[in-house]
């Protein structure tokens, strides 16, 4: 059973660029959230993503755009990058939408300067 | 609205000092209260399930318990490879609602 993987591991941008980071689910899970983990807090959820189609959002600007595909693969979208989006991103993935206990990847680790 | 203060913020324990981490929770209708351990840099490794009030679920040195307002995760005899955060998270919508955490260090 492979679990949950997410790439980059580390990234560098600057302020004002867009970046993508991407996630493979793990096997037999449909569904994948997003989380953003800033420096000694808890993850904060972004949306969630079920059978291609965002099914939950948190508290976060458009700018946090994301897409799911066929294989249960998904990618966050993040525009116009600002400072203090520089976080751990999460990656967790579950086996439908209503299943509550979510698995998550290692992050991408996002530093924008 | 949904809240979870986990307490202490930090707990520095010797090898074999057994001690208890608090989860404390407000959420209209209760739908899974889950622990999840995570080491520096790395996502969170998940633990535990708890659904009510009395359950208690066990793995190696670790031992969770409910109640209808907080959890407890009891470590008994910690080693220092139980070092790391410990999350705790409510089910809020689809997301999982996570507290700061409790960051746990034990020195040999």
């Amino acid at each position: 059973e492979t679990g949950v993987t997410q790439s980059p591991t580390h990234l560098i941008k600057t302020r004002g660029q867009q970046v993508t980071l991407r996630c493979s689910s793990q096997s037999g899970h449909n569904t994948v959230s997003w989380y953003q983990q800033a420096l000694g807090q808890g993850p904060q959820f972004i949306f969630q993503y079920y059978r291609e189609e965002e099914n939950g959002r948190g508290n976060f600007p458009p700018r946090f755009s994301g897409l799911q595909f066929p294989n249960y693969s998904s990618e966050l979208n993040v525009n116009a990058l600002e400072l203090d989006d520089s976080a751990l991103y999460l990656c967790a993935s579950s086996l439908t939408s209503s299943a509550y206990e979510q698995y998550f990847g290692p992050g991408t680790r996002l530093t924008v300067t | 609205e949904d809240q979870v203060t986990q307490s202490p913020e930090a707990l520095r324990l010797q090898e074999g000092e057994s001690s208890s981490l608090n989860c404390s929770y407000t959420v209209s209708g209760l739908r899974g209260l889950f622990w999840y351990r995570q080491d520096p840099g790395k996502g969170p490794e998940f633990l535990f399930t708890l659904y009510s009030a009395g359950e208690e679920k066990e793995k190696e040195r670790l031992k969770a318990t409910l109640t209808k307002k907080e959890s407890f995760l009891h470590i008994t005899a910690p080693k220092p490879e139980d070092s790391a955060t410990y999350l705790c998270a409510v089910v809020t919508g689809y997301a999982l609602n996570f507290g700061k955490g409790t960051s746990l260090l034990v020195t040999p």
